[in-house]
This record gives C-alpha cells, sequence and structure tokens, in this order.
C-alpha cells in the first residue's frame, strides 16, 4: 500500500510570491491534515479536510490555504510568501479523522528568499 | 537510559539499554495520545498510540503509559538500537477527528 505522497519535496520561493503544495492520501483515507515544522515552532497544525470540507482550522493567517478533492487528494496554498513561512509542510492522511492514526508523508521543504 | 519526569531536549543511552522519553501534555480533556519518532529528512512515523482510558499499552519494544492525573506521557524502547536514534514528539488530541497538538521533541541518540 503506497504511503503519504507529496509533491514536491522541495521548493524555493521569493517573498510576495505564492506556492501550492500537493498531498496524495493512502488510499482509502478520507482525512487529510497539514502541519508547519520550523525549529522555533515545531509542529503546528494548519487545518484538516475531510470528505472536501475543512473540518478543523489552526491558528494561521489567511493567507494559508486549502482545499481537498472528491478523491482525497489535497492540496495548501501560501500566498504573498514572508521570510517566515519557510517550513517543512507536512500532510497526513487518516481514515476517518485527524487524530486517530494519521500517518504523515515526507514533507516539503520550502524555503522563502 | 532513563529520563523520568522532566522532559529533556536530549537523551544519549548505549545501544541495548532502555530507553524512557517524557512528555507533558496540555489538555486534561484530551483523549488520544501518539507517538512519532521523526527521522532526519523524512515525516513523522507512527509508533504507538494510547486512548484516554487506558494507562498502559504496549507495541513491539515499545510501552506507552498515561499518566492522567498529572498529565504525563512516556514512551519506553526496550532493547535501543542505534536505528532509534531519532526525534520523538508526543501529540495529543481532544478526541478523534480533531487536530493533534505536538509537544517539543526529543532527540534520542544511541551509541554501540
Amino acid at each position: 500500500k503506497a504511503g503519504v505522497t507529496q509533491t514536491p519535496r522541495y521548493l524555493i520561493k521569493t517573498r510576495g510570491q505564492q506556492v501550492t503544495l500537493s498531498c496524495s492520501p493512502i488510499s482509502g483515507h478520507r482525512s487529510v491534515s497539514w502541519y508547519q515544522q520550523t525549529p522555533g515552532q515545531g509542529l503546528q497544525f494548519l487545518f484538516e479536510y475531510f470528505s472536501e470540507t475543512q473540518r478543523n482550522k489552526g491558528n494561521f493567517p489567511g493567507r494559508f490555504s486549502g482545499r481537498q478533492f472528491s478523491n482525497s487528494r489535497s492540496e495548501m496554498n501560501v500566498s504573498t510568501l514572508e521570510l517566515g513561512d519557510s517550513a517543512l509542510y507536512l500532510c497526513a492522511s487518516s481514515p476517518s479523522g485527524g487524530g486517530t492514526e494519521a500517518f504523515f508523508g515526507q514533507g516539503t521543504r520550502l524555503t522563502v528568499v | 537510559g532513563e529520563n523520568v519526569g522532566l522532559h529533556l531536549p536530549t537523551l544519549s543511552v548505549q545501544e541495548g539499554d532502555n530507553s524512557i522519553i517524557n512528555c507533558a501534555y496540555s489538555n486534561s480533556a484530551s483523549d488520544y495520545f501518539i507517538w512519532y519518532k521523526q527521522e532526519s529528512g523524512k515525516g513523522p512515523q507512527f509508533i504507538i498510540d494510547i486512548r484516554s482510558n487506558m494507562d498502559k499499552r504496549q507495541g513491539q519494544r515499545v510501552t506507552v503509559l498515561l499518566n492522567k492525573t498529572v498529565k504525563h506521557l512516556s514512551l519506553q524502547i526496550a532493547a535501543t538500537q542505534p536505528g532509534d536514534s531519532a526525534v520523538y514528539f508526543c501529540a495529543e488530541a481532544l478526541q478523534a477527528g480533531t487536530a493533534l497538538i505536538f509537544g517539543k521533541g526529543t532527540t534520542l541518540s544511541v551509541s554501540s
């Protein structure tokens, strides 16, 4: 069974640009959550999607958004990039909910210059 | 190879020792707890979970203990191996289907 796949693995963007990251969950999993990981703040929850609906949202500005498609694949978008957005963005999928046996992808390393 | 009571950012043990990694969680209403292992360049890997109606759960070479009275979670690794070297995170959730709140990680270094 294939794991969680995130693309791209690495990205370099300039301040002010926008970026879209992609996540393909484990087959059969309907919940996809996104997390930001930085050395200073650790792992922080961004949002969770279940059956194409945002079910939970963390404390991040509106520049961070996401969506989920009917095949459970998810994308997150960050607009007007800031230097502080440089981080490892992790996607986790689970069968029914963000808190139950969430399996993570390898992440997308975003660097904003 | 024990680290009991306090969260420490790093833990160094000898191969074959038992390791104990501690975590203090924040919300007494949390119902679900998970331990993850993260190796360099990889995403967190699920190790073991436990629900709030339990105080102990065992897996292969790992045991998770939950003390709800003091909001404390620990991960015990038996016969620690060099491949266990990684950063370990605990996470809590109010219930299934809600967001995971991660604790500060502990870097485990195993020397042979």
